[in-house]
């Protein structure tokens, strides 16, 4: 089985604040992790993934994620926020022996000017 | 740049009718996802294939049907819609055939809107 927890609906940051937007995941075995993003009026966009190696992922757009295995976490990060980063961030998982993506339930980012 | 393609932006439909929700790609991915998304759900895996005629039933597959005759078609189809199935429909596609090449990116498309009425 694999599942993702994304435990906030909406994070709510200042433009020029860093930001996280937190995810948490069960699977069995090694996890491949994503992140997507979806803007308004639009299909899901691409971000980041990790599959294996160095922690710390670098993405589009200034964002990157942070592999934290004792943890089982994979929260994305961006040093500044802007305002067109507001946006529905989803994060997803897959185990080994599965075909597909599993995802969370959505954060809603809310960049303030 | 890849493309996925659904056939309709919003649909209505009454309970009870057949529906069909096509979607296609222009970049000969093997593989084709239906997601449905909900508020507070987030994107909820329907069915899925790896191979044209190929299919495989994701976690809410119950009510729906699939199908793959060519490879840039995947179809959708609610057999006899439900007021429970009025969601936003997403479709996408990706690269590979197994192993490694399942971690390539989906590609998704700009989604379909039914309501049931």
């Amino acid at each position: 089985a694999q599942s993702v927890a994304q435990p906030e609906d909406q994070v709510n940051v200042a433009e020029g604040n860093p930001l996280t937007v937190k995810c948490t995941y069960s699977v069995s075995g090694n996890p491949y992790l994503f992140w997507y993003v979806q803007y308004p009026n639009r299909g899901l966009q691409f971000l980041l993934k990790y599959i294996t190696g160095d922690n710390l992922v670098k993405g589009s757009y200034g964002f990157e994620a942070e592999f934290n295995k004792s943890q089982t976490s994979f929260h994305l990060k961006k040093p500044s926020a802007l305002v067109s980063d507001s946006a529905l961030y989803f994060c997803a998982v897959r185990s080994a022996g599965r075909r597909a993506l599993t995802f969370g339930s959505g954060t809603r980012l809310q960049v303030q000017p | 740049d890849v493309k996925v393609t659904q056939s309709s932006r919003y649909l209505v439909k009454r309970t009870g009718e057949k529906v069909f929700l096509e979607c296609v790609q222009d970049m000969d991915h093997e593989n084709m996802f239906w997601y449905r998304q909900d508020p507070g759900l987030g994107l909820r895996l329907i069915y899925f294939s790896y191979d044209v005629k190929m299919k495989e039933k994701g976690d809410i597959p119950e009510g729906y049907s699939v199908s793959r005759e060519k490879k840039e078609r995947f179809s959708l189809i609610l057999e006899s819609a439900s007021t429970n199935q009025t969601s936003m429909y997403l479709c996408a596609s990706s690269f590979g055939t197994g192993g490694s090449s399942n971690n390539s990116p989906l590609h998704f498309g700009n989604g379909t809107r039914l309501t049931v009425t």
